[in-house]
């Protein structure tokens, strides 16, 4: 069964940095594309960044560019999202997601980051 | 970017009805549209991709259409599990999401 579970959400404050972390398996996790996607309260989701399966490529929102990093480790079937200058705006519930090639697969369950004083 | 509007953003329905949620594109998409079913404290769900394919294991009551930039979901006969709030979703380009819809009793 594929299963992804995130951690390293929390409470952090304004300005501060967290890491975020994204467990894979049951699936040949160095084959696929992997995505983050954040989802505010009582709002849509929002794509934040992705990185294809050899960590050639990535890409993020205009919203986090410059301020998030997207990164993997294959061999530990992790994926990994460091967020830096955090706002209140960046207060959402963080999803892992698989992805074969484009089309969205498997979400986690996600992990919860407030950013409050 | 590619914006994506879902509309009704809230549906009020009773059990057995067919119901139609719409979601347009701000520019073609092909056929790259996946739905959505969301519970409250739960991650999204996928239920169909690429425009019209049914995800294993989703009931078929549930399909998908369209193509370019008008798709739409359709529930032929509404059950007590579905009542949910759906996303729309482009994969043309990067990801986006429509706001949703809140489909309740």
């Amino acid at each position: 069964e594929v299963q992804l579970v995130e951690s390293g959400g929390g409470l952090v404050q304004p300005g501060g940095s967290l890491r975020l972390s994204c467990v894979g398996s049951g699936f040949t996790f160095n084959k696929d594309w992997m995505h983050w996607v954040r989802q505010a309260p009582g709002k849509g989701p929002l794509w934040v960044a992705r990185i294809k399966a050899d960590s050639s490529t990535t890409a993020y929102a205009d919203s986090v560019k410059g301020r998030f990093t997207i990164s993997r480790d294959n061999a530990k079937n992790t994926l990994y999202l460091q967020m830096s200058s955090l706002t209140a705006d960046d207060t959402a519930v963080y999803y892992c997601v698989r992805s074969i090639t484009a089309t969205p697969d498997k979400w986690g369950q996600g992990t919860l980051v407030t950013v409050s004083s | 970017d590619i914006q994506m509007t879902q509309s009704p953003s809230t549906l009020s329905a009773s059990v057995g009805d067919r119901i139609t949620i719409t979601c347009r594109a701000s520019q073609n998409i092909t056929v790259w549209l996946a739905w959505y079913q969301q519970k409250p404290g739960k991650a999204p769900k996928v239920l169909i991709y690429k425009t019209s394919s049914l995800e294993k294991g989703v009931p078929s009551r549930f399909s998908g259409n369209g193509s370019g930039t008008e798709f739409t979901l359709t529930i032929s006969s509404l059950q007590p599990d579905d009542f949910a709030t759906y996303y729309c979703q482009q994969y043309n380009i990067y990801w986006t999401f429509g706001q949703g819809t809140k489909v309740e009793i």
